[in-house]
């Protein structure tokens, strides 16, 4: 069976300082990997999604980045965090051509990062 | 891209049932529509998909009219453990992931 695994479950970060979430996915092979934020309160905002190894887009500008440097790894960065960098990360997965929304998204269990 | 409109919240009794409507007024040809169900600090999970007219699962129904304009999500007899946020999510018949909007959710509250 498929597993999502994201880590660390939660963060306490100063601003300015660097930051380093990690997902991976088990039992499958090709998956479309995204990147969502959410806000307290809020709903899901995409931030990036891949439909494979080195292939990363961007939904929204911001000082946070994303690789895919393995099939299965999907990586969430940033150089100098901002208050307005917190929030609850999650990672999902899908199989589907077209990483869609037609694709059912399973999602990690997700990483609640405080940047004070 | 096709906008979702949801009520902020409801409230509802164990035993009873729910159904929670989504517009989505500009939904495409292509468009398939998608609920999922989110506990706190948990991630969403899916609960069901459609198309056309009805779709029933093991947890919910879903009916999407002809026009396909609006769609309602239903609860058949809840308890207290379906207290959590339900999105509606529009979008697919092959698109990009670039689509994906998901609204801020039905917080649907259940009282004993």
């Amino acid at each position: 069976s498929q597993t999502i695994h994201q880590w660390p479950a939660t963060l306490v970060q100063p601003v300015g300082s660097p930051l380093s979430l990690e997902c991976t996915v088990e039992g499958t092979s090709n998956p479309n990997l995204y990147w969502y934020r959410q806000a307290a309160g809020r709903g899901l905002q995409l931030l990036f999604y891949s439909v494979g190894i080195g292939q990363i887009s961007s939904e929204v500008p911001q000082n946070l980045s994303a690789s895919r440097p393995q099939d299965r790894q999907f990586i969430l960065s940033s150089k100098k965090l901002l208050l307005s960098d917190s929030g609850f990360y999650l990672c999902a997965w899908s199989v589907g051509t077209s990483g869609g929304a037609e694709d059912t998204q399973y999602f990690g269990p997700g990483t609640r990062l405080t940047v004070l | 891209l096709a906008k979702t409109t949801q009520p902020i919240s409801m409230d509802s009794y164990e035993g009873q049932e729910v159904n929670i409507t989504c517009s989505h007024n500009n939904i495409a040809t292509n468009d398939y529509i998608t609920w999922y169900q989110q506990f706190p600090s948990q991630g969403p999970r899916f609960i069901i998909q459609g198309y056309k007219t009805k779709v029933t699962n093991e947890v919910a129904s879903l009916f999407i009219p002809a026009d396909r304009k609006s769609s309602t999500l239903s609860l058949p007899r809840v308890s207290l453990s379906d207290t959590a946020v339900y999105y509606c999510l529009v979008g697919g018949g092959y698109s990009s992931a670039s689509k994906i909007i998901f609204g801020s959710g039905t917080r649907l509250s259940i009282r004993p």
